[in-house]
């Protein structure tokens, strides 16, 4: 089972909220964990978005717009990804990771499709 | 404004080496944390190693452990990855990507591939 488990993809409209989910594997609570996420734009390397851990503890992406935000989900032991008010530039691939037992672990990614 | 770039990358036979270099401008590089990171063609990004801020500490994945070793020189701005025993599975675009607590900025790639 993969450390960091993401949808393969997901489709949304333009003018959608899109919510990517990234969900650690058992035994492992998301809770004590910072999760960066990371878009990549085709031929382009990956950007930082933002990182998350909780309300206290978060950090924004230098000029990164506010419709993208993180969030967390307890119960499903997942990081979220939220973009709000979906727009053509933001198709792209999206990938979380976390810094776990001294290595940096990627999620499997997510290819996001405005249509 | 961060920026990096990344050199060194090109063909080479497996079992060979190569070693990849990211020059850094403009910015408190001595205090960053630096990462490499690998995406092969059409599949997703895989970290490599890391060096942290002093340059004593450092760490790698498990793919490349062994094989390949990362340094820094903080006089030049520069830290490197030297590649040994190079298999076709490292076949990639090597990313050098800096930060104080995670890989906030990234470099263009390099690609390196390997010929079996």
């Amino acid at each position: 089972q993969a450390v960091l488990t993401q949808p393969s993809s997901l489709s949304a409209s333009p003018g959608a909220s899109a919510s990517l989910t990234c969900t650690l594997r058992s035994g492992i609570n998301v809770g004590a964990y910072r999760i960066h996420w990371y878009q990549q734009r085709p031929g382009s390397p990956p950007q930082y978005l933002l990182t998350y851990k909780s309300d206290l503890d978060k950090q924004q992406g230098s000029g990164v717009p506010s419709r993208f935000s993180g969030s967390t989900d307890a119960s499903a032991n997942a990081g979220i990804l939220l973009i709000s008010g979906l727009q053509s530039e933001d198709e792209a691939d999206y990938y979380c990771m976390i810094w776990h037992n001294n290595v940096y672990v990627f999620g499997t990614g997510t290819k996001v499709t405005v249509l | 404004e961060v920026q990096l770039v990344e050199s060194g990358g090109g063909l080479v036979q497996a079992g060979g080496s190569l070693r990849l270099s990211c020059t850094a401008s403009a910015f408190s590089f001595r205090t960053y944390e630096l990462n490499w990171v690998r995406q092969a063609p059409g599949k997703g990004l895989e970290w490599v190693s890391y060096i942290s801020d002093s340059g004593y500490v450092a760490y790698y994945g498990v793919s490349v452990r062994g094989r390949f070793t990362t340094t820094r020189d903080n006089a030049k701005n520069s830290f490197y990855l030297q590649m040994n025993s190079l298999r076709a599975e490292d076949t990639a675009v090597y990313y050098c990507a800096v930060g104080t607590s995670s890989p906030d900025y990234w470099g263009q790639g390099t690609l390196v591939t390997v010929s079996s």
